[in-house]
């Protein structure tokens, strides 16, 4: 059946490093792969997008890379900040006017 | 609007009793979508609706769930004999999605309905 899988535990790090979260699927062939951001107690909002034809796509100080082959994306924040704390989430797409499937999410913590 | 407005915000009810809860998409949306996100979880996918096409329901747990989207705007997700599995935050998003747009449905999400069932 088709999974994503996400880091289920916290990943700590201190202010100033850069952040690497994970995010790995299994029987799917997206055509597309999205990342998110959830705060406590609000829905998700739309950080980027990376289709299966890209390698790596950069906003301000986010990355993600898109390995079709290893069926893994990789969410960098680079400078992280305190502010950057919350949960985020990877979703998939197959296209078309198909549903997005999210994964459960990695809690991050940033700590001054 | 100016976002995805859902109501109500928090609904405590007690068990075996009927919920509605209600999703208003950005206008002009033409997808809307339906998850459910229990504590320290990701969010589970109920149901999405695509302008006039027939739903796709594969995510509903159980017969007691149903939605509805009138005029293709304001849909309301109805959960009958609710039992306390049903206590979660229901997550609803709309998004923007037409031929040749290569598909990447990018979601606008609500705040979320809290339900507690007692």
């Amino acid at each position: 059946s088709q999974k994503i899988e996400q880091n289920s535990e916290a990943l700590n790090i201190q202010e100033g490093k850069t952040a690497t979260l994970t995010c790995n699927y299994t029987n799917y062939s997206p055509a597309y792969l999205q990342w998110y951001r959830q705060d406590p107690g609000r829905g998700p909002v739309f950080l980027l997008l990376i289709r299966e034809n890209e390698k790596e796509k950069r906003k301000e100080r986010l990355k993600v890379t898109f390995d079709t082959t290893l069926k893994q994306s990789l969410f960098h924040i680079t400078a992280s900040q305190p502010a950057d704390s919350a949960t985020y989430l990877c979703a998939l797409g197959t296209g078309g006017y198909n549903k997005l499937i999210f994964g459960a999410g990695t809690r991050l913590a940033v700590h001054p | 609007g100016a976002g995805v407005s859902q109501s109500p915000s928090n609904k405590v009810t007690e068990k075996g009793k009927d919920v509605e809860l209600r999703c208003d998409p950005i206008s002009g949306h033409t997808a809307l979508y339906w998850y459910r996100q229990s504590l320290g979880q990701g969010l589970e996918f109920l149901i999405y609706f695509q302008g006039n096409s027939a739903p796709d329901k594969s995510g509903l747990p159980s017969d007691r769930f149903s939605a509805e989207r009138t005029g293709g705007s304001v849909s309301t997700l109805t959960i009958q004999r609710t039992q306390q599995e049903d206590s979660a935050v229901y997550l609803c998003a709309s998004s923007l999605e037409a031929p040749g747009n290569s598909g990447a449905n990018v979601l606008t999400f609500g705040a979320g309905s809290r339900l507690t069932v007692l």
